[in-house]
């Protein structure tokens, strides 16, 4: 089975740069993503990395693959009180109906 | 366009209660999803339809049941409700086509079982 894992908890100042990491079991993942969820909200796609890269930039927001230790990183830069939320990693498989695993989220908090 | 609708927003259920959540989708997506969220535990998938006309079982797809009513909608039921299925679920839909496809959420219903 698949496993992606995160920490629960990330606590930043604004303007700061925040990483958040996640870490995954299965290594035939296609593509990995990253997912913004606001309080009271359903998901949002932030960014996407095809799992043969290893690394994509999307303005504030970098995001690193290590397939050899099968880690996944999102940078934020500059990070603003908005960017508070919870942030879901996921991995998706070739021929797999585009079903997502999720990790368990990272609540960020971005403080003053 | 209005995304992913769901409702109820929320409900409270009895334990045995029955009760159908709604989802619709008005981007013309062949792939819709229910997933429930718990504390700790990221999203799990509980049903899929790849296409209308077909489901598939997800992760946890125990004391659930689905329906893929047209291309539009697909509903989630729960036939006998235990305090165990108190959660938020979430309805997702995208297209396939192999290019980092991205899931389209709607707001979620937040059912609690007594």
């Amino acid at each position: 089975g698949e496993d992606v894992e995160q920490s629960l908890f990330l606590s930043v100042r604004e303007g700061d740069s925040s990483v958040i990491n996640c870490t995954y079991t299965d290594s035939s993942s296609t593509y990995l993503y990253w997912y913004k969820q606001e309080p009271g909200a359903g998901l949002q796609l932030l960014t996407y990395i095809f799992s043969n890269m290893d690394m994509k930039q999307d303005q504030r927001l970098t995001v690193l693959l290590n397939k050899k230790d099968k880690h996944l990183s999102l940078r934020i830069a500059d990070t603003q009180t908005g960017d508070s939320a919870i942030y879901f990693c996921a991995e998706s498989f070739t021929g797999g109906g585009n079903k997502l695993t999720f990790g368990t989220g990272t609540q960020l908090k971005v403080e003053l | 366009n209005a995304g992913v609708t769901q409702n109820p927003k929320f409900q409270v259920l009895k334990t045995g209660q029955s009760m159908t959540l709604q989802c619709a989708q008005d981007m013309n997506h062949n792939s819709m999803y229910w997933y429930r969220q718990d504390p700790g535990m990221g999203l799990r998938l509980i049903y899929y339809s790849a296409s209308e006309g077909t489901t598939d079982k997800g992760e946890v797809p125990n004391g659930y049941n689905v329906s893929r009513l047209n291309k539009r909608e697909f509903s989630l039921r729960l036939e006998s409700a235990a305090p165990s299925q108190t959660s938020v679920y979430f309805c997702a839909s995208t297209d396939i086509r192999g290019l980092g496809d991205e899931q389209y959420f709607g707001p979620g219903t937040r059912l609690t079982v007594t």
